[in-house]
């Protein structure tokens, strides 16, 4: 079946330092999304990628897309305790319809 | 602007008992989905409806699951007969399109615990 795989399940990380998660597909996808989900909420948007090696920015976010489009990745520079929280990608396969990842869980030491 | 409205947040019942939810989306948003998502994993389609017609509900399980979107506004999600592996969050989201290119907003969800 479809499925959109993610790695890895837990991150923990100082204050400061910097976390990547990766999303890996076995087919092809039309599109990307990234949500992000606090604890105890419910997941918010935070971008979409739809072109191959395509690579956004939102401040301390970087976010790729594989030259493929089966991957890709979030990068977070200088984490802050606001980051905290589990990031999930969600895939499109052209089927009008998202597949969301495993989801990664970011912690922060302080 | 309202965001995706749910009710209730938090639902207790005991296995075989019936359940139902309750969604309103964003106003004006044509495409509404019902999620399904099990602790420590990602949402799960249940259903997803444009206006009142039915787009995908291949992940919905008939036998016990029910949902409906009146008028192509609100919608209900029925659970009959809840089995213990139905714990979950219920989320509801909404888009103002249908096709996977559409930034979805999730409501703040409810939470079933099936005892």
């Amino acid at each position: 079946g479809q499925q959109v795989m993610q790695i890895p399940q837990y991150q923990h990380v100082q204050e400061g330092e910097d976390f990547t998660t990766y999303c890996n597909s076995s087919t092809t996808l039309s599109n990307i999304q990234w949500y992000k989900q606090r604890p105890g909420g419910h997941p918010v948007f935070l971008i979409q990628l739809v072109k191959s090696g395509e690579v956004k920015k939102q401040k301390r976010l970087t976010f790729q897309f594989g030259e493929a489009k089966k991957n890709s990745s979030l990068h977070i520079t200088a984490t802050q305790t606001t980051d905290v929280g589990t990031y999930f990608c969600a895939g499109n396969f052209g089927n009008e319809k998202l597949t969301f990842g495993t989801g990664t869980r970011l912690t922060i030491i302080p | 602007e309202a965001g995706v409205a749910q009710s209730p947040r938090y639902k207790i019942i005991e296995k075989r008992q019936s359940v139902a939810f309750w969604c309103n989306p964003i106003s004006g948003h044509a495409t509404l989905y019902w999620y399904q998502q099990i602790l420590g994993q990602g949402p799960k389609l249940l259903i997803q409806f444009q206006n009142n017609g039915v787009v995908d509900d291949s992940q919905l399980p008939k036998d016990r699951f029910s949902a409906e979107r009146l008028k192509g506004v609100d919608s209900t999600l029925k659970i009959q007969p809840a089995k213990l592996e139905d714990s979950a969050v219920y989320l509801c989201a909404s888009s103002l399109g249908t096709s996977g290119r559409n930034e979805q907003f999730f409501g703040p969800g409810t939470r079933l615990t099936v005892l």
